[in-house]
């Protein structure tokens, strides 16, 4: 099946910095990849997807790029503040030819914590 | 309002005693599945339904069970609780797999 692989599992940053969070796939079939944020005590929501016919999509201080050739994705947080810290996780589903489909495989997490 | 459901949200009880943790949306989603969260290892997914009476195994499905037998309920089943099932547990659900996830609140469980 697939595996998604997540770095780092924690990432600190002064208010005001980028924070880049990187993650790696497996199954080239894989054609979308969504990120979710984590508050504490909550269930993820999505912040951002990108699909595989696209290498980037912006959404204010948000981005994510997509390198099909590598197998890799990246979120992207520009300006960052406080109340983004929490767990981002990336994901990518199971595909036809990984005899997977219908499947979402997560990566670990990444606590992100922005210092003031 | 669009929401996920789960409950309980907390749950602590013995090994060997059946329950059930129930899901339902209301956003006439297809696709319903199963998570639990443990620390260092993300989120894993047990089962999952494409569609109501179609329900699939997802990564770590033993010791569980799902009925989808409407489209907005998704139950997870544990018949006989082992601790090792101790975990953070979210239901979701999306128009497909390749779409945008609904998370419900989760529920943390343990099993004494």
């Amino acid at each position: 099946g697939e595996n998604v692989e997540q770095h780092p599992s924690t990432l600190s940053v002064q208010e005001g910095d980028s924070a880049v969070i990187k993650c790696t796939y497996s199954d080239s079939a894989s054609n979308y990849f969504p990120w979710y944020k984590q508050e504490l005590g909550k269930g993820p929501q999505l912040i951002i997807d990108i699909r595989s016919n696209v290498g980037e999509k912006k959404d204010q201080r948000i981005a994510v790029t997509l390198n099909k050739t590598a197998k890799h994705f990246s979120l992207h947080i520009t300006e960052t503040q406080p109340e983004d810290s929490a767990v981002y996780f990336c994901a990518a589903p199971g595909t036809d030819r990984g005899s997977t489909l219908g499947r979402l495989y997560f990566g670990r997490g990444t606590q992100l914590t922005v210092w003031p | 309002e669009a929401q996920v459901t789960q409950n309980p949200r907390y749950l602590i009880t013995v090994t060997g005693k059946k329950l059930t943790v129930t899901c339902s949306q209301n956003m006439n989603h297809e696709y319903m599945s199963w998570y639990r969260q443990d620390p260092g290892l993300g989120l894993r997914q047990i089962y999952y339904s494409m569609n109501v009476e179609v329900t699939d195994k997802g990564d770590v499905p033993e010791g569980y069970k799902v009925s989808r037998k409407e489209k907005r309920n998704f139950p997870l089943i544990l018949e006989s609780p082992s601790p090792n099932q101790t975990s953070l547990y979210f239901c979701a659900s999306s128009q497909g797999v390749n779409n945008e996830q609904f998370f419900g609140p989760g529920t943390r469980l343990t099993v004494l």
